[in-house]
C-alpha cells in the first residue's frame, strides 16, 4: 500500500533563517506531488506540483521553492524566512491517471518568529 | 479562482442533517469533497465527475450538477465523529495534473 512521510511535523524559525521541509512517497511510482499551505483558520492554498523528477510548476510567486531530486522525494525550500511563510505545509500525491485523488501527509507546522 | 462555499459554519446535534454548498465560477471537470479534523491532514471523502453523477459513502452523499457549476455535500443523522472542516476542491479540465483549487472550507460542528 502506499504512503506519504512528511517532516518535521512542527518547525519553530527565526525570521530570514532557511527552511527545508522532506516528503516521501512509498509504495508508487511517478507520482504526482503537490505542496499546499493552509494558514490559520483558511483554506489549502497550493504551492507547487510535479509530474516528474525536475518538473516543478509554481502556482503562486512568494519566498518559497520547491524541488524534486527523485521520483519519490518533494522538498519545499527558503532561504530567508518571512513571518508570512507561517502556516500548516501540506504534502499530497496523486496518481498521473484517473481521478486524481490527493492523498495528504501529515503535515508539517511551521512558525516564524 | 476558488470556489465559494456555504455555508462558512454549520452546528448541529447528532441525528440532525445538513448541506453544504460548493459553487464555482468555472466550468468543472470535476469535484473532490475532504474532511480536515483539528491538526491533522485532509482526507478524501468522494469525488465527482462531469456527467451531473450523484455518490454515496454511508450516509455521506454529494451531487454535482454540472450546467449549473455547483456541488453540494448531504450529510445525514449526523454522528459526533461527522465534526471538522469540509472542503471542496474544484479541478477544471481533464488535464490539470490533479491541480485542485479549495474553497475555504466549511465548519461543521456535532453536539451530543
Amino acid at each position: 500500500s502506499q504512503t506519504i512521510h512528511q517532516w518535521p511535523a512542527t518547525l519553530v524559525q527565526p525570521v530570514g533563517s532557511p527552511l527545508s521541509l522532506e516528503c516521501t512517497v512509498e509504495g508508487t511510482s511517478n507520482p504526482n506531488l503537490y505542496w499546499y499551505r493552509q494558514a490559520a483558520g483558511r483554506g489549502l492554498q497550493l504551492l507547487f506540483y510535479s509530474i516528474g523528477i525536475d518538473q516543478i510548476s509554481s502556482e503562486v510567486p512568494q519566498n518559497l521553492s520547491a524541488s524534486r531530486p527523485q521520483d519519490r522525494q518533494f522538498i519545499l525550500s527558503s532561504k530567508k524566512l518571512l513571518l508570512s511563510d507561517s502556516g500548516f505545509y501540506l504534502c499530497a500525491w496523486s496518481t498521473i491517471s484517473g481521478a486524481n485523488v490527493l492523498t495528504f501527509g501529515a503535515g508539517s507546522r511551521l512558525t516564524v518568529l | 479562482q476558488q470556489p465559494v462555499q456555504s455555508p462558512q459554519a454549520v452546528i448541529l446535534r447528532e441525528g440532525e442533517d445538513a448541506v453544504i454548498n460548493c459553487s464555482s465560477s468555472k466550468a468543472l471537470y470535476s469535484v473532490h469533497w475532504y474532511r480536515q479534523k483539528h491538526g491533522e491532514a485532509p482526507v478524501f471523502l468522494m469525488i465527482l465527475l462531469k456527467g451531473g453523477e450523484q455518490k454515496g459513502h454511508e450516509k455521506i452523499s454529494a451531487s454535482f450538477n454540472e450546467k449549473k457549476q455547483q456541488s453540494s455535500l448531504y450529510l445525514t443523522a449526523s454522528q459526533l465523529s461527522y465534526s471538522g472542516t469540509y472542503f471542496c476542491g474544484t479541478e477544471v479540465g481533464g488535464t490539470s495534473y490533479g491541480k485542485l483549487t479549495f474553497g475555504q472550507g466549511t465548519i461543521l460542528t456535532v453536539h451530543p
